[in-house]
This record gives C-alpha cells, sequence and structure tokens, in this order.
C-alpha cells in the first residue's frame, strides 16, 4: 500500500537558519504530494504542493521538488522565522477519492 | 466563508458513552473526511464520503459510524466510547481529483475515561 515516511522531530533551529524536512513516499505510479502545515491549536492547511514529477511547490518561502527517482518530497526553507514554528506533514493523494496519506509529522520550533 | 466548522471542540467521555461529532462545510465541496491524530502517527483517515449519500471505509474505521447527511454536513459517530478513541479528530472537505487540496476545520479533542 501507499506509505510516507519523514523525519522525526523535533527539529530547533534558530531564527534565519536553513531548514530542511526529508520526505520519502512509497507508492505505485504517480501520486501527487503534499505538505501540510498545523499551527499550535489549530487545524492542517496546504503549504504547498506537486502534481507530477520535477514539479516545484512553493509558499511562503518554503520549497519542494517532486524527484520521482528517488520517491522524494523534502521541504526546505532558506531562512527560518519564529513564526514558521509548527508540525509539518507530508502527505501523498492517489487512490480515488483523494485519501490521503500522511507521515507522522515532524514539529519544527525556532527561537529567536 | 467559515469554510469548514467542527463541533464540539472538545469532550470528555466515559467508556460506553456515544456521542456525535458535527461537521459542516460551506465550499461546495463534493468530498468530505474524518480523520483522526494521534501522537507520531500522523493523520489516519477512518471515513469518506466522495459525494452526497456516499461513504466509505478508511484505515481506521473499527469503532466509528458516518452519516452524509446533505452536501454540507458530515457526521461521525462513536456507538460506544473506548480510551483507544481518545484522539483529536479532524474533518477535511474538498473537491474531487487526487491533485485537490483538502481544507481541515479546527478539531474535536476527545478524552474517554
Amino acid at each position: 500500500g501507499n506509505s510516507v515516511t519523514q523525519m522525526e522531530g523535533p527539529v530547533t533551529l534558530s531564527e534565519e537558519a536553513f531548514l530542511t524536512i526529508n520526505c520519502t513516499y512509497t507508492a505505485t505510479g504517480y501520486p501527487s504530494l503534499f505538505w501540510y502545515v498545523q499551527y499550535p491549536g489549530e487545524g492542517l492547511q496546504l503549504l504547498l504542493k506537486a502534481t507530477k514529477a520535477d514539479d516545484k511547490g512553493s509558499n511562503k518561502g518554503f520549497e519542494a521538488t517532486y524527484r520521482k527517482e528517488t520517491t522524494s518530497f523534502h521541504l526546505e526553507k532558506g531562512s527560518v522565522q519564529v513564526s514558521d514554528s509548527a508540525v509539518y506533514f507530508c502527505a501523498l493523494s492517489k487512490a480515488a477519492g483523494n485519501k490521503l496519506t500522511f507521515g507522522g509529522g515532524t514539529r519544527v520550533l525556532v527561537k529567536p | 466563508n467559515a469554510g469548514v466548522t467542527q463541533t464540539p471542540k472538545f469532550q470528555v467521555l466515559k467508556t460506553g458513552q456515544s456521542m456525535t461529532l458535527q461537521c459542516a462545510q460551506d465550499m461546495n465541496h463534493n468530498s468530505m473526511y474524518w480523520y483522526r491524530q494521534d501522537p507520531g502517527m500522523g493523520l489516519r483517515l477512518i471515513y469518506y464520503s466522495a459525494s452526497e449519500g456516499t461513504t466509505d471505509k478508511g484505515e481506521v474505521p473499527n469503532g466509528y459510524n458516518v452519516s452524509r447527511l446533505n452536501k454540507r454536513e458530515f457526521s461521525l459517530r462513536l456507538e460506544s466510547a473506548a480510551p483507544s478513541q481518545t484522539s483529536v479528530y479532524f474533518c477535511a472537505s474538498g473537491r474531487s481529483g487526487t491533485q485537490e487540496t483538502q481544507y481541515f476545520g479546527p478539531g474535536t479533542r476527545l478524552l474517554v475515561l
């Protein structure tokens, strides 16, 4: 079946540091890939997505590239802010009904 | 637009009690979903509804039932709550298609004693 593996946290960074969160997936064919973010006390919201190989999703300074050859979708940001402290979830969608399969989530804490 | 709303925000139940979690969306989406979030396990799909009048099991449906009341509303019922159902429950909605974004509600935190 489909599965998503992402690095465990927590990841603690200083403001303006570079952030990378690794995400790899297992699925047949060409799933759509997503990064969702959950700020404290809130539901999840879409951060970015990519729907085919070599696509790059980007939003709010975050980027991720759909790499079919390595089945990866790593999230990066060049200079994090305190407001980026959140839990980040990698997910894929392939099955009928747009059912999402999530990774376990990575908590990121950015200190001033 | 309110987006996706959920009630209640927080609930404490005793083992064996029943309750219904309510979810509504005002984005005219066909598809709606119920997930549970447990530490270290991400979100897991309980049930989903691809359109009004249809529901299907997800990854962890045991102990739950759902009703797609109309296009806007999708409720989740626990008939006899168990401590293993202590979790945070999220409702989501979206358009059909694997490329489509899902929009999440704020969640219901449930504690079963």
